[in-house]
């Protein structure tokens, strides 16, 4: 199985704050990884796929980049409507795998 | 985009078997190429795969669920199922049903999800 691990499992930040958070896939998985925010008691949402695609309606502050094992994601600008939790997805092989989560907070 | 919704019971007694359905609305399940999922996430904790089938029955399960998963779809009434049998407390979950991006394991669509809890 190709583990992802997700660092850092939280976040503080302000409104306006640049947020960075990165995925390790234990084996090269070229540009398969997909980026999913949260928010409690809802389901995840798509944000990024093929590492660096965003999804439509998805706000130009977010940004993914990488290929091989590493990969981010960045919110610039961050916006109160961001505070979520967000999780990487490998989507190179099966079994399908996720990160841990990295849950951004309002600091 | 379709609509996908979780039906199924809420309370399921350890050993015995879970069972949900996801409907599919505002698309037709049988469009080739399409692998539907399912996805749960134990209560304050990250996502996991359980596996994923298309409308042949063609399948892709997890095997950390070590045989226990079966999913099936019935294109005439538009919906996929899961069944996982042998349930124990950490199988207490929300359940999520999923469509992924044609041809790719990326999710796009989701349900809103159905909180499954195996307790006696």
């Amino acid at each position: 199985d190709i583990q992802m691990t997700q660092s850092p499992s939280s976040v503080s930040a302000y409104v306006g704050d640049t947020v960075t958070i990165t995925c390790r896939a234990s084996q090269g998985i070229s540009r398969w990884v997909a980026w999913y925010q949260q928010k409690p008691g809802e389901a995840p949402k798509l944000l990024v796929y093929t590492a660096s695609t965003l999804q439509s309606d998805v706000p130009s502050r977010f940004s993914g980049s990488g290929s091989g094992t590493d990969f981010t994601l960045t919110i610039s600008s961050l916006q109160s409507e961001d505070f979520a939790t967000y999780y990487c997805q490998q989507t190179s092989s099966f079994p399908l795998t996720f990160g841990g989560g990295t849950k951004v907070e309002l600091k | 985009q379709p609509h996908l919704q979780e039906s199924g019971p809420g309370l399921v007694k350890p050993s015995e078997t879970l069972s949900l359905t996801c409907t599919v609305s505002g698309g037709s399940i049988s469009n080739s190429g399409y692998y539907w999922g399912w996805i749960r996430q134990p209560p304050g904790k990250g996502l996991e795969w359980i596996g994923s089938s298309d409308y042949t029955g063609s399948t892709y399960y997890s095997p950390s669920l070590k045989g226990r998963v079966t999913i099936s779809v019935d294109t005439s009434k538009n919906q996929f199922s899961l069944r996982l049998s042998s349930v124990t407390a950490a199988d207490t979950a929300v359940y999520y049903c999923a469509r992924p991006r044609l041809g790719f394991f990326d999710w796009v669509t989701w349900g809103p999800g159905t909180l499954v809890t195996v307790s006696s």
